[in-house]
């Protein structure tokens, strides 16, 4: 089946340091999904790429979509406290709008 | 939050008890998930539902069952927990966001099988 693999698991970075996490998918895409998980709480949908070689900002938030559409990634700039949490990819799967998480990469900022 | 809760948000129980959880939205979805989370595994499917009495198993669907008896409600079963059971459980739903459908999830059930 399909898998969706993510790197890295973990990330320390000094506050105002950049941060990447990366996403790769086993399949091709029709679209991939991004998640962010604050500690102690659940998944809550950031953004969605739809087009290959889509670019996507939010804030200090960029989010990539490969051209073949089977990779993304998420770059977040001057990381600052707020962005402590896991950062999820997620693709499509199944008939039933599933969806096949990335196991996710668990971002802390050190102030 | 789509209106998604889950109860109860946290139990403790002993192997071999069964242990249902309920997940319950108001928002009248029809594509309803249940997922466990563990450290380093992510967000893994255990079963989903497409409609009232329309389920099906997901990636890790051993020792759980689901029902669907009402749009609004989705329950998981574990008939007779184990220790590897113990784990974080969300409940999501599928909702047609800009581009394509996206979940919401709820806060989740955080399950101790001693």
């Amino acid at each position: 089946g399909q898998q969706v693999m993510q790197i890295p698991q973990y990330q320390h970075v000094q506050e105002g340091e950049d941060f990447t996490t990366y996403c790769n998918s086993s399949t091709t895409l029709s679209n991939i999904q991004w998640y962010k998980q604050r500690p102690g709480g659940h998944p809550v949908f950031l953004i969605q790429l739809v087009k290959s070689g889509e670019v996507k900002k939010q804030k200090r938030l960029t989010f990539q979509f490969g051209e073949a559409k089977k990779n993304s990634s998420l770059h977040i700039t001057a990381t600052q406290t707020t962005d402590v949490g896991t950062y999820f990819c997620a693709g499509p799967s199944g008939s039933a709008r599933q969806l096949t998480f990335g196991s996710g990469t668990q971002l802390t900022v050190l102030p | 939050d789509a209106g998604i809760t889950q109860s109860p948000r946290h139990k403790v129980t002993e192997t071999g008890t069964p242990v249902t959880l309920r997940c319950h939205q108001t928002e009248n979805h029809r594509y309803m998930y249940w997922y466990r989370q563990d450290p380093g595994h992510g967000l893994r499917l255990i079963h989903y539902s497409y409609g009232v009495k329309d389920t099906d198993k997901g990636e890790v669907s051993d020792g759980y069952s689901v029902s669907r008896s009402k749009t609004e409600d989705f329950l998981l079963t574990l008939e007779s927990a184990t220790s590897s059971q113990t784990s974080v459980y969300f409940c999501a739903i599928a909702k047609r966001g800009e581009l394509t459908d996206t979940q919401y999830f709820g806060p989740g059930t955080r399950l101790t099988v001693l």
